[in-house]
């Protein structure tokens, strides 16, 4: 099955600074890449997404770039705000299935210091 | 937030007990998955459902049971809870054509002790 690698388990920015996830994905039927952010005792919640066609997706500060080549795709934050702290995962959906089954990364607790 | 409500939010048990976990939505989705949340491991895929009375299991699936009488709920059975299960459970449901794309509830967190 899929299996989905994220790095790094914890990082620390300054405020206004930029921020850098990564993720790697095993199987390279995959078309489907979404991330979650989860704030301390809250749900995850799709905060963007990108498909196997697209090599990059901005939405405002943040943004998803996927190199399907090297099964990487990776989440840029820019200027980043103390609302930015939180736990964020990584996700593919492996080709061929359907349902919307999804393998997550480990998450990646990102803490912004004011 | 989807209309995604998951009952009860907090739950204390013994091991060897049965629990159940309910998942209720409001939005009509047709696919539905529960998943289990712990240090280290992100969110693992326990059973899913893509209809009424259709299941199938994810990847850590081994003690749990799942059963989906109505489009709007979506039950996880523990039937004889034990330690390895202390976990945040969440559920989350996802609608046909978007299926992609997940709204999950609030968590419950279960202790098994």
């Amino acid at each position: 099955g899929e299996n989905v690698e994220q790095h790094p388990s914890t990082l620390s920015v300054q405020e206004g600074d930029s921020a850098v996830i990564k993720c790697t994905y095993s199987d390279s039927a995959s078309n489907y890449f979404p991330w979650y952010k989860q704030e301390l005792g809250k749900r995850p919640q799709l905060i963007i997404d990108i498909r196997s066609n697209v090599g990059e997706k901005k939405d405002q500060r943040i943004a998803v770039t996927l190199n399907k080549t090297a099964k990487h795709f990776s989440l840029h934050i820019t200027e980043t705000q103390p609302e930015d702290s939180a736990v964020y995962f990584c996700a593919a959906k492996a080709g061929g299935t359907s349902y919307g089954k999804l393998t997550f990364g480990q998450g990646t607790i990102l803490t912004v210091h004011p | 937030d989807a209309g995604i409500t998951q009952s009860p939010r907090h739950k204390v048990t013994e091991t060897g007990t049965p629990v159940t976990l309910r998942c209720h939505q409001t939005e009509n989705h047709r696919y539905m998955y529960w998943y289990r949340q712990d240090p280290g491991h992100g969110l693992r895929l326990i059973h899913y459902s893509y209809g009424v009375k259709d299941t199938d299991k994810g990847e850590v699936s081994d003690g749990y049971s799942v059963s989906r009488s109505k489009t709007e709920d979506f039950l996880l059975t523990l039937e004889s809870a034990t330690s390895s299960q202390t976990s945040v459970y969440f559920c989350a449901s996802s609608r046909a054509g978007e299926e992609n794309i997940q709204y999950f509830g609030a968590g419950t967190r279960l202790s098994v002790l």
